[in-house]
């Protein structure tokens, strides 16, 4: 069974600092790995998706990058903004299973 | 881009009482629908996959008669908590991956947040 774990479960930074969040995977035998954004009382909105075969993801300030066979993905936001607070998501998809398996969220709070 | 919808976004009942969630994808047809369940500052946990024009598939540990489900069409469907308690309070999110069970990305809804009293 996949079990996905994010690191820290909470953090504030300053404005402007850059985020650094982490997400570890038991089963190496990913399809792929997506970052989600989710803000309190609210459904997720995808931010980035990283097939296996794949290194790394970028989207302006949102960088995601894949480390398959350590079981490792880290999302880091640069240059952070308060608009940024929210709980970002980490979930893998494995072969042969149509479900995404789902860590516990990093909430994030970006102090002005 | 796809959107998913769920109604209503907020529901409290009493104890005792069925609660109908709709999930909907908007500008996309879904042949396949996942319904999860949030506690707070928990990961989403998923409840049960729902296909269009067959019974849907649970998660072990879910309920299915107390969690029906119902995917009456290729735009919608709808999970209905039976006979309603206090722990099934909780936030309940459908997703629907556009282009068939197995397509990369995912669309979440909204959410809802169900309140038994």
């Amino acid at each position: 069974k996949q079990e996905v774990t994010q690191i820290p479960a909470a953090l504030s930074v300053p404005e402007g600092e850059n985020l650094v969040l982490n997400c570890s995977f038991t089963d190496s035998a990913i399809y792929n790995l997506q970052w989600f954004r989710q803000d309190p009382g609210k459904g997720l909105t995808s931010l980035l998706l990283i097939q296996s075969s794949q290194r790394e993801q970028t989207s302006g300030r949102l960088n995601a990058s894949l480390d398959k066979s350590s079981g490792r993905s880290t999302l880091y936001i640069a240059a952070s903004q308060p608009g940024d607070s929210a709980t970002y998501l980490c979930a893998v998809k494995s072969y042969g299973n149509n479900r995404l398996a789902f860590g516990k969220g990093n909430q994030v709070v970006v102090i002005p | 881009g796809a959107v998913v919808s769920q109604h209503p976004s907020r529901v409290i009942c009493k104890s005792g009482t069925s609660v109908k969630i709709e999930c909907r994808s908007l500008d996309f047809q879904a042949t396949t629908m996942f319904w999860y369940r949030q506690f707070p500052k928990q990961s989403l946990m998923l409840m049960a996959t729902s296909n269009e024009g067959s019974k849907a598939t649970y998660e072990q540990g879910v309920e299915k008669d107390k969690f029906l489900i119902n995917h009456a069409s290729l735009t919608l469907s709808t999970l209905t908590v039976t006979s309603a308690h206090p722990e099934d309070s909780s936030f309940y999110i459908c997703s629907a991956p556009r282009g068939g069970a197995s397509t990369d990305t995912q669309y979440f809804g909204p959410g809802t947040r169900l309140t038994v009293l």
